[in-house]
C-alpha cells in the first residue's frame, strides 16, 4: 500500500467519450503529478501541482485536463482522445519538492482508447 | 532539456550481482533518483543522490559522479523477487518538481 489511490484502475473508452480519473493521496503531501506510460517508453511527466496551483504542464494536448480541488485530490478529465492515447496514466505525490521530495505513486489506470 | 539512458535489459543469477547504469546530459540537475517498477505495479521509491559518492542501503547502493553525468544501481545477493523494472530519473534545477526518467532496465533473475 503505497498511500495512493487511483480509480478506475482499468479504462476503455472510445474516441467521442468524456471521462475522468481520480487519484487520492493520504500521505499528507502538498504536491501532486500525473505521468503517462507508454510500452519502452520513459515516463512522461503531464502535469503538476503544488498548494493545488498548476507548476508544470508539460506541452499535454488540451484533450487532457486537470483538476486539482484541494492537496490531496487530482482528476485527469479526458475528452476526445486518439487511440495514441492509449497508455498506463500513473498519478504521483510529494512533500514538496525540496531535499529529497521522493515521489510516491499509484498503481495507475490502464487507459484503452478504441 | 534531459537526455537519459540505460540499458534495455539485464540478465542475472540468484545471489549474484548486477549494475545497472544509467548516464544523463542535463541543462540543471538537482539529484537522481532510482525507481523499482514490477509488472503492473507502481513504480516505488529506492534510493537518491545528490552528492558525488555511493549510498547503500542493504543489499542495494547507488552511486553518483555528477562531473561525468553518470549513476549506478548496484543489487547484491540477488532474489527472485528483484525481478523488475528499474527506472533512473534526472530531477530537474531549478525547476526540481519535474522529473525526467529514462525507459528503463529490466531486470530479470534466474533460478
Amino acid at each position: 500500500e503505497t498511500g495512493v489511490t487511483q480509480t478506475p484502475r482499468h479504462l476503455v473508452m472510445g474516441m467521442t467519450n468524456k471521462k475522468s480519473l481520480k487519484c487520492e493521496q493520504h500521505l499528507g503531501h502538498n504536491a501532486m503529478y500525473w505521468y503517462k506510460q507508454s510500452a519502452k517508453k520513459p515516463l512522461e511527466l503531464m502535469f503538476v501541482y503544488s498548494l493545488e496551483e498548476r507548476v508544470e504542464n508539460n506541452s499535454v494536448p488540451s484533450r487532457f485536463s486537470p483538476e486539482c480541488p484541494n492537496s490531496s485530490h487530482l482528476f485527469l478529465h479526458l475528452h476526445t482522445l486518439q487511440p495514441e492515447d492509449s497508455a498506463l496514466y500513473l498519478c504521483a505525490s510529494s512533500l514538496g519538492a525540496g531535499l529529497k521530495g521522493e515521489q510516491y505513486f499509484g498503481p495507475g489506470t490502464r487507459l484503452t482508447v478504441t | 532539456g534531459q537526455n537519459i539512458d540505460q540499458p534495455t535489459e539485464m540478465t542475472a543469477t540468484e545471489g549474484a550481482i548486477v549494475q545497472i547504469n544509467c548516464t544523463y546530459q542535463t541543462s540543471g540537475f538537482n539529484g537522481l533518483f532510482w525507481y523499482q517498477q514490477h509488472a503492473g505495479e507502481a513504480p516505488t521509491f529506492l534510493s537518491y543522490n545528490v552528492l558525488d559518492g555511493l549510498e547503500e542501503k542493504g543489499r542495494f547502493s547507488s552511486f553518483l559522479s555528477r562531473s561525468k553525468g553518470y549513476s549506478y544501481l548496484l543489487l547484491k545477493e540477488l532474489q527472485m523477487k528483484d525481478s523488475a523494472s528499474y527506472l533512473c530519473a534526472v530531477r530537474h534545477y531549478p525547476n526540481d518538481y519535474k522529473l525526467s526518467f529514462g525507459a528503463g532496465t529490466t531486470v530479470t533473475v534466474r533460478a
